[in-house]
């Protein structure tokens, strides 16, 4: 168990412009999630994922945000057209869908639109 | 739908002093409770978690927390901190226990020698 894996772990990007972020979940975990923390708040969430099905969606994920989840395994959650607000830790986390199964989270790739 | 509430943004405490984080939830269905802790730098981690049963859940390093449901609480505590308990502690309900979490704003406990 090798735990979540996100990268790039920052992420420093000029507003208007696009960025992607790729999350590994833990192998055998087929549920996954997207959240995202700004500074001194805890992690909102934005949308999870069961397999490659994107099975919910938050209000906070506007049109810019697409999440994919395209073979079940890594995902991908990219931003278009950037703006300040953007500017958060973006949280993966993942999990199996047993009954008593947690979510386990990863570091997060902490965005920064300048 | 489901909301947290964390009462101290921040708890100052000394080192071997007993510590308690509060959390209240409001919810219109049965829930599951869970205490997240996030130390410097790192991500965040499981640290207890109520899904039926006994009331009163523990985790290995000495916390325990205590489901009140006719409060609506599920208050942490620490009788002894160490100064390695230095982090932010996310109080966290669930529908289901692998299901998506709704998160209080999270308490920063600083531990001072």
């Amino acid at each position: 168990d090798t735990g979540v894996s996100q990268n790039p772990r920052h992420k420093i990007t000029k507003r208007g412009q696009n960025v992607t972020f790729r999350c590994d979940p833990i192998s055998e975990h087929n549920r996954l999630y997207w959240y995202r923390q700004t500074l001194g708040q805890g992690p909102e969430f934005l949308t999870y994922f069961q397999n490659e099905a994107q099975l919910e969606k938050s209000r906070l994920l506007s049109d810019r945000f697409s999440a994919e989840r395209p073979k079940g395994s890594f995902s991908t959650l990219e931003i278009q057209r950037t703006e300040q607000g953007d500017s958060a830790m973006y949280l993966c986390a993942s999990s199996t869908d047993t009954y008593n199964s947690p979510l386990h989270f990863g570091n997060g790739t902490r965005l920064t639109v300048t | 739908a489901q909301s947290v509430t964390q009462l101290d943004s921040q708890v100052p405490v000394f080192e071997e002093a007993p510590v308690e984080l509060r959390c209240n939830y409001s919810s219109s269905v049965s829930v599951y409770l869970f205490w997240y802790v996030q130390y410097p730098n790192q991500g965040l981690q499981l640290l207890l978690k109520y899904l039926s049963g006994s009331t009163l859940v523990e985790s290995i390093n000495g916390f325990e927390a205590e489901f009140n449901k006719s409060q609506t609480s599920f208050h942490l505590r620490k009788p002894s901190v160490h100064i390695s308990d230095t982090a932010e502690y996310f109080c966290a309900v669930s529908r289901s226990a692998g299901n998506k979490l709704t998160f209080g704003g999270g308490t920063r406990v600083l531990v001072k020698p």
